[in-house]
């Protein structure tokens, strides 16, 4: 069964300061992966998603993220955090027969002055 | 604005009653996705219509159903309501094919008191 890692729960960094969060997923074919960001009492906005091609995919808001094959892995990267970043991040995958993501737990970014 | 319209934002009702959230997807995407997001389990798959049909169920209690009507809009039906049911309900859509990921709506706010 498909399912999505996401191991840190918080993540705290200084603005300015640069960001990865972490995804891992389960999946036994190339799944669909996305990114995506609730803010506080918001729906969630998808800011990137990967199903083939190159592996490091760019994303709204200067978010990319690199899907790496050998590790089952989609982490999300930021050069330089904003404080408007602070909100919470979800990876997703999904396969296309089913049309069903399966989300991560979430990981909460706090942005220190 | 994502497109996905959901209605009431917020719903305060007691507990053994009956509520109706609605939501209108994205003009052209027949797949429309209903979540649970609670603090204790996440965002949690309930269910998911393509063009009036029902596509695939997740984690859906017997005492919640949903619809999908020939406009395209679904309901989602929560009764018997438990204090346990407290949480965002949030409605997605996508177009037929998952690549381009899901757009959501801004949840209704469902509070059992």
């Amino acid at each position: 069964a498909q399912s999505v890692t996401q191991p840190d729960i918080h993540i705290t960094v200084s603005e300015g300061a640069s960001l990865e969060l972490r995804c891992n997923y389960s999946y036994g074919a190339t799944p669909y992966l996305f990114w995506y960001v609730q803010s506080p009492g918001q729906g969630l906005q998808l800011l990137l998603k990967y199903f083939s091609g190159d592996t490091l995919v760019q994303g709204i808001k200067g978010f990319e993220a690199e899907f790496k094959r050998s590790q089952s892995s989609f982490n999300l990267r930021k050069p330089s955090v904003h404080w408007s970043d602070a909100a919470e991040y979800f990876c997703a995958v999904g396969m296309d027969s089913s049309y069903k993501l399966i989300f991560g737990s979430g990981t909460r970014l706090l942005v220190r002055p | 604005d994502s497109g996905v319209t959901q209605t009431p934002k917020h719903l305060i009702t007691a507990t053994g009653q009956r509520v109706t959230l609605r939501c209108s997807p994205r003009s052209g995407d027949l797949s429309v996705y209903w979540y649970q997001q609670s603090l204790d389990q996440g965002l949690q798959f309930l269910i998911q219509y393509y063009n009036g049909e029902e596509r695939a169920k997740g984690n859906i209690l017997e005492r919640f159903s949903a619809q999908q009507f020939p406009d395209l809009h679904s309901e989602l039906n929560l009764s018997s309501l438990e204090l346990g049911d407290s949480a965002l309900y949030f409605c997605a859509s996508s177009p037929r094919r998952l690549f381009e990921g899901y757009t959501f709506g801004s949840g209704t706010r469902l509070t059992v008191v």
